[in-house]
């Protein structure tokens, strides 16, 4: 089984400032996909950012950053120079592969909600 | 190109109707997962379908069913519905089941049940 755990059920940041949205994982897989996706108010969820498990780097998207470590079982994200825009849920979602053949389905841990203030 | 389409945004019934939702996934995508969100359950997998195949399925009652048409699009179908089934119902499709294969997302279908 997956869990996907996100402690921080609000965050707050000022507007041009850094933020680390936390994620913690468990899973047995053997090999994964972690994600991040952004939900506004409108409710459409928006694809972020992605790191494979077997990534020797940490994933960086523009603003967007994954501080992978993968002893810890974490995959914060990190957004640089925040932006009023960036005011919505974020969640954290993996997708695992076990010796029984793929597993489809992303599993989402229950999201932070991020204000970014002027 | 064009994204994932879900129709209707917006959806009112009554307890023990039914419901069909419909998703049109992006052009040559073939995979196509729905998902229930709801404020205190979170986003919940509900099945995955590719290729007209249902390949996974979520731990929800058999009120909830979908299938996959040949040219991709999907349709879930909720019965005898229940109040508890009010939620936004999100389409996801993707090109097919690789671990990096981000899922792309429709604005979802809120349903209401009074």
């Amino acid at each position: 089984a997956q869990k996907i755990t996100q402690t921080q059920p609000g965050m707050f940041v000022q507007e041009k400032e850094a933020v680390t949205l936390d994620c913690t994982y468990d899973t047995s897989d053997p090999s994964y996909g972690l994600f991040w996706y952004k939900q506004p108010s409108s409710g459409e969820m928006i694809f972020l950012i992605y790191q494979g498990s077997y990534d020797q780097q940490n994933a960086t998207e523009g603003r967007y950053s994954l501080n992978f470590q993968k002893a810890r079982k974490s995959a914060n994200l990190v957004i640089s120079a925040s932006q009023l825009g960036d005011s919505a849920m974020y969640f954290c979602a993996m997708r695992g592969f076990n010796s029984g053949g793929s597993n489809y389905k992303l599993t989402f841990g229950k999201g932070t909600l991020l204000t970014v203030n002027p | 190109k064009a994204g994932v389409t879900q129709t209707p945004r917006y959806l009112i019934k009554t307890r023990g109707q039914q419901v069909t939702l419909s998703c049109s996934p992006i052009s040559g995508h073939r995979s196509v997962s729905w998902y229930q969100q709801t404020p205190g359950q979170g986003l919940q997998f509900l099945f995955e379908y590719f290729s007209e195949t249902q390949r996974n399925k979520g731990n929800f009652p058999g009120r909830f069913s979908g299938r996959q048409f040949s040219n991709s699009r999907s349709e879930m179908n909720v019965s005898t519905l229940e109040l508890g089934d009010s939620a936004l119902y999100l389409c996801a499709s993707s090109l097919g089941g690789e671990i990096h294969n981000e899922q792309f997302f429709g604005p979802g279908t809120r349903l209401t049940v009074l």
